[in-house]
């Protein structure tokens, strides 16, 4: 039992096209994040949403639109596709009741590459 | 400003001994979580250990140890009796709660294990 899934696992595109990844966790959690990894592994959060509501949004363009249907999912849009956009996205989801003990979980990434 | 430092691009260790990734932090806050992530060549982050700010012990699962000194702000990850199967990239990682949990990952440190 995937504890949190992504598709597509692969995305391959031109650059100016619109895509999308998602997410969904069977953890029962209320708190799902997305990250971006860049090509030197360097990982940074780009998006929290808690019970379906926009928490941290990390200074991220505006062409990226993470959408929340409800608490166990998390998609992201993504309009325009730019050459620094490849990259590995990584969704977690987490309970966040406590910070000291808030182990996220991740799901197995989506490597974008944008040509 | 808040962050998370792993001074060590690259690690060796030898089959069967133990290993000592860094990992250093800045925060002012009281509250937070200190988590080691391993990311294998196959790309998934896979939780591996955490500690809470105010634990006072440190956290110890199974060949994995955290040697938490909260004066001096590090959290290293120390593997015992290192197998092969541990060469991988290791993250530290922080949660703060900014209004939302939002973590902070270091840049990682390559483990190479050699039989």
């Amino acid at each position: 039992d995937t504890a949190v899934s992504q598709t597509p696992k692969y995305l391959v595109t031109q650059m100016g096209n619109d895509k999308s990844i998602k997410c969904e966790q069977n953890l029962g959690h209320d708190t799902m994040y997305w990250y971006k990894q860049d090509s030197k592994k360097f990982l940074k959060i780009m998006f929290s949403y808690n019970n379906k509501e926009l928490i941290i949004n990390e200074t991220v363009p505006n062409r990226f639109s993470p959408k929340s249907p409800d608490k166990a999912h998390l998609n992201l849009h993504i309009n325009s596709l730019e050459l620094g956009d490849s990259a590995v996205y990584f969704c977690a989801s987490s309970l966040a009741r406590q910070v000291s003990t808030d182990t996220q979980y991740f799901g197995p990434g989506t490597r974008l590459t944008v040509l | 400003a808040q962050k998370i430092t792993q001074t060590q691009p690259g690690m060796f260790v030898q089959e069967k001994e133990a290993v000592t990734l860094d990992c250093t932090y800045d925060t002012s806050d009281q509250s937070y979580g200190l988590f080691w992530y391993k990311q294998p060549s196959s790309g998934e982050m896979i939780f591996l250990i955490y500690q809470g700010s105010y634990d006072e012990q440190n956290a110890t699962e199974g060949r994995y140890s955290l040697n938490f000194q909260k004066a001096r702000k590090s959290a290293n990850l120390v593997i015992s009796a290192s197998q092969l199967g541990d060469s991988a990239m290791y993250f530290c990682a922080m949660i703060r709660n900014t209004g939302g949990f939002k973590t902070i990952f270091g840049a990682g440190t390559r483990l190479f294990v050699k039989a």
